[in-house]
């Protein structure tokens, strides 16, 4: 009964690839978000959606595109992956006005 | 450019030491939170101060935040080797929903 699960939680790759990875809540939350966390753990928010509309889209590139088919889930589709997109992707979920984040256990993507 | 910042980068005490982290930010906020995250797992809210606060506790976790200064520390007293993590200040950025955190500081505690 894990908050926030994500799938995979690895993903090895060959550059130019298309992968997807998925995430569910099911803490009845309305937002939901992806972060990048890099080599040097700096993490930085790419999207946030809330009640499936999308609130927040950083400068992402456009190969990544998030999907919200209900609140409860939200999915990551990146298209023609790179060697950069190597990182650990983190979905996580909030409710209310304190914005405090739950997150998933991350998804580790090797771009070869 | 990042909100928060913090400081030291790393950290390396014994069991049963304090632990002392910083963390600084840039623009004017409703409050700050601390994560903390093990390795290879997500990340954990351990606490929220809000911006009229000056300092707050929860179990062995002390944390001060000085807004003229835009400042906030977290202090974890007694600490356990179980504590070995890195832990991240966050703040909002305006009211975007947009979370904005520090690099983190790592922490080791030997036992």
């Amino acid at each position: 009964d894990t908050a926030v699960s994500q799938t995979p939680k690895y993903l090895v790759t060959q550059m130019g690839n298309d992968k997807s990875i998925k995430c569910e809540q099911n803490l009845g939350h309305d937002t939901m978000y992806w972060y990048k966390q890099d080599s040097k753990k700096f993490l930085k928010i790419m999207f946030s959606y809330n009640n499936k509309e999308l609130i927040i889209n950083e400068t992402v590139p456009n190969r990544f595109s998030p999907k919200s088919p209900d609140k409860a889930h939200l999915n990551l589709h990146i298209n023609s992956l790179e060697l950069g997109d190597s990182a650990v992707y983190f979905c996580a979920s909030s409710h209310g006005q304190q914005n405090i984040q739950y997150f998933g256990a991350g998804t580790r993507l090797s771009v070869l | 450019s990042q909100q928060g910042e913090e400081d030291p980068q790393a950290l390396s005490i014994q069991e049963g030491e304090n632990a002392t982290m910083n963390c600084s930010y840039k623009t004017s906020i409703n409050n700050l939170q601390w994560y903390r995250q093990n390795s290879g797992r997500g990340l954990v809210h351990l606490i929220l101060i809000r911006s009229n606060e000056r300092e707050k506790h929860s179990g062995r976790l002390r944390v001060t935040l000085d807004t003229s200064k835009k400042s906030s520390s977290l202090l974890i007293t007694a600490s356990r080797a179980a504590d070995t993590a890195s832990y991240f200040c966050a703040t909002e950025e305006g009211n975007t929903g947009k979370l904005i955190f520090g690099q983190g500081t790592t922490l080791q505690v030997k036992p």
